[in-house]
């Protein structure tokens, strides 16, 4: 019954492939993110979906590209891989997009790794 | 912009207390959240003070003054398994971002 799943945990593959990170969550919330972390622990936002729709576009290449096809999937297509884009990417769901509300659940991660 | 503070690393024996310190910068201010990563593992939600004071939640407690800008994480009665990274954060005013600190980690020794 896991609540954030995403899909792959393990990804390695080499520069200049395409490859998509799937993520649903089951706990009815209409917000989902994407989160970056590297190799220092720094946990940075990178798109979030309210109801399908994007609301939060952080500076990141457009070689990401987020797609929610209803409120219970986000998934994240990364095209032409670097060696950069290594890192662990976290999907993360939250009831709605309030100020007060800052509880996220997160997905298990993806360690992405580009050789 | 936000910006939020935390010391890189703490280390603690079993048992004792210690304290993650955070202090933030912001254009606005709703409150203060703190997070536990294991390693490895994903980052879960464990407190929000939107209040001044001291909210105590079994062996943590998470504290907060607005009008210092800060806040901290208070670990009571340490256990091994307590070893983790440990974040601030904060929604951002306008945007409504979910921004993390850099992280703590803490490493406790039996």
């Amino acid at each position: 019954d896991t609540a954030v799943s995403q899909t792959p945990k393990y990804l390695v593959t080499q520069m200049g492939n395409d490859k998509s990170i799937k993520c649903e969550q089951n706990l009815g919330h209409d917000t989902m993110y994407w989160y970056k972390q590297d190799s220092k622990k720094f946990l940075k936002i990178m798109f979030s979906y309210n109801n399908k729709e994007l609301i939060i576009n952080e500076t990141v290449p457009n070689r990401f590209s987020p797609k929610s096809p209803d409120k219970a999937h986000l998934n994240l297509h990364i095209n032409s891989l670097e060696l950069g884009d290594s890192a662990v990417y976290f999907c993360a769901s939250s009831q709605e997009i309030s100020p007060q509300n800052t509880e996220a659940f997160f997905g298990q991660g993806t360690r992405l790794t580009v050789v | 912009g936000q910006s939020l503070e935390q010391p890189s690393e703490v280390t603690a024996v079993e048992g004792a207390i210690v304290q993650i310190n955070c202090t933030y910068q912001t254009s606005g201010f709703y409150g203060l959240s703190w997070y536990q990563q294991h390693d490895g593992g994903a980052p879960t939600f464990l407190s929000y003070n939107a209040l001044d004071g001291l909210e105590e939640t079994g062996r943590f407690s998470s504290f907060l003054s607005r009008s210092d800008s800060y806040g901290y994480l208070l670990l009571q009665e340490l256990q091994m398994k307590d070893s983790a990274s440990y974040f601030c954060a904060v929604r951002d005013y306008s945007s409504y971002k979910l921004i993390f600190g850099s992280g703590t980690r803490l490493l406790v020794r039996p």
